[in-house]
């Protein structure tokens, strides 16, 4: 069965710093890979998805992540965390020839402090 | 921008009644889904739903539980008898195709079962 593991699920950081939240999932297949972000009150939303070519991929409010396949990664980075950041991500991982579901990680609440 | 929607927010039930649970998917979108977060766990797949009929299943969605696209524009899940294992945040997603393609969240329905 498919599963995908987020390593932290707190993070706290300062205004400005760089963020890496992990993000690996077991599957030998090809996979769609998702980040989604949930703010305060809100519902999920997407960041930025990869299904094919170019690796580094690069969504919403400066964000990126990375697809190495090799390590059955995809994490997720910014450069500079803003306080508007706060929020919960998850990485979730879609196995296109087995349907159409997602399966999500645990999640990671991003806490930024101004 | 067109979104998903879901009614109630909250909902609050005695152990063994039925609920319904009520999403809008965006209208153009032929994939709708049911997500369930049990506080503190993973976000759980439940089903998919394509031309009116349930293209995927998860273990959790056993004889408890149907989906109904009663009308063009709505689409239910129906949980018969609660349980108090029932209580999680339901999340209705919908997409334009199938598994190469962006699942929207709804904002969710927080279901209580007393």
């Amino acid at each position: 069965a498919q599963s995908v593991s987020q390593h932290n699920h707190h993070v706290i950081l300062s205004e400005a710093a760089s963020l890496e939240l992990g993000c690996n999932y077991s599957y030998g297949g090809t996979v769609n890979l998702f980040w989604y972000v949930q703010y305060p009150g809100q519902h999920l939303q997407l960041l930025l998805k990869y299904f094919s070519g170019d690796p580094l991929v690069k969504g919403i409010k400066g964000f990126e992540a990375e697809f190495i396949k090799s390590k059955f990664s995809f994490n997720l980075r910014k450069p500079s965390v803003q306080w508007s950041d706060t929020a919960e991500y998850f990485c979730a991982v879609n196995a296109g020839e087995y349907g159409n579901k997602l399966v999500f990680g645990a999640g990671t609440i991003l806490r930024v402090k101004s | 921008e067109p979104e998903v929607t879901q009614t109630p927010s909250h909902q609050v039930t005695q152990m063994g009644q039925e609920v319904i649970l009520r999403c809008v998917p965006i209208s153009n979108h032929l994939y709708f889904y049911w997500y369930r977060q049990i506080l503190g766990q993973k976000v759980e797949f439940l089903v998919s739903f394509y031309n009116n009929e349930i293209s995927e299943k998860s273990e959790i969605f056993d004889d408890q539980f149907s989906v109904e696209r009663p009308d063009g524009s709505n689409f239910t899940l129906k949980i018969r008898s609660t349980k108090l294992e029932d209580s999680a945040m339901y999340f209705c997603a919908s997409s334009e195709w199938g598994s190469y393609n962006e699942q929207f969240f709804g904002p969710g329905t927080r279901l209580t079962v007393l």
